[in-house]
């Protein structure tokens, strides 16, 4: 089973709907992150949380929400979703040590039509 | 504000041959660290290799290397003797310590490797 899991790995919604992405993680990370790609744009990070009682907003937050459930898990959610969110989403997980690397989910990828 | 340049979309090299993937990069804070990793067609996203501000050596792991030259801001990523699965998007990567431990991720240079 991969250390990373993100729940549903593919998801086609309409406009408007409500849309959640899970994210669970064995590694015992305290720091998770949701991260969107779109083409030719990289990755963009939406939030991110140290902790259980930490939420930070990232880059491009407008529009999502998160929820840390526990330390193993944190969720993505889309209120209202529209079709420029149409993207793949990664959560990743981090060792509080600063050198460490990203440990990456396996990504959802998100239609809104 | 933290900036990482990818300046080359695409890249092509034949099989066997080594290839450069161009990173610059931009901060004010004196720590920081550099990552490169690698997203075949699957999507997964794969660490690669990473190299601290203050490291002396440049970073190898295995086929791959970082040539970092700081005074430049520069993060290149070298892959010796390219080979077929090599073919994937390539991003480089920035943390620095005033930023909580956050990635900032360039935009990415797809590599083509032919045989």
């Amino acid at each position: 089973d991969a250390d990373v899991t993100q729940t549903p790995r593919n998801r086609i919604t309409k406009t408007g709907k409500r849309i959640m992405l899970e994210c669970s993680q064995t590694k015992g990370h305290d720091r998770m992150y949701w991260y969107r790609q779109d083409p030719g744009l990289g990755l963009r990070l939406i939030y991110y949380s140290f902790d259980v009682k930490d939420i930070n907003k990232g880059e491009i937050s407008d529009g999502y929400s998160v929820s840390r459930q526990a330390q193993a898990k944190f969720s993505l959610s889309l209120e209202s979703a529209i079709p420029n969110q149409t993207a793949l989403y990664f959560c990743a997980t981090k060792p509080s040590l600063n050198t460490g690397e990203l440990f990456f989910g396996e990504g959802s990828r998100l239609t809104v039509l | 504000a933290q900036k990482i340049t990818q300046t080359q979309p695409g890249m092509f090299v034949q099989e066997k041959e080594a290839v450069t993937l161009d990173c610059t990069y931009d901060t004010s804070d004196p720590s920081y660290g550099l990552f490169w990793y690698k997203q075949p067609s699957s999507g997964e996203m794969i660490f690669l290799i990473y190299q601290g501000s203050y490291d002396q050596q440049n970073a190898t792991e295995g086929r791959y290397s970082l040539n970092f030259q700081k005074a430049r801001k520069s993060a290149n990523l070298v892959i010796s003797a390219s080979q077929l699965g090599d073919s994937a998007m390539y991003f480089c990567a920035m943390s620095y310590a005033s930023g909580y431990s956050t990635l900032t991720f360039g935009k990415g240079t797809m590599l083509l490797v032919s045989p």
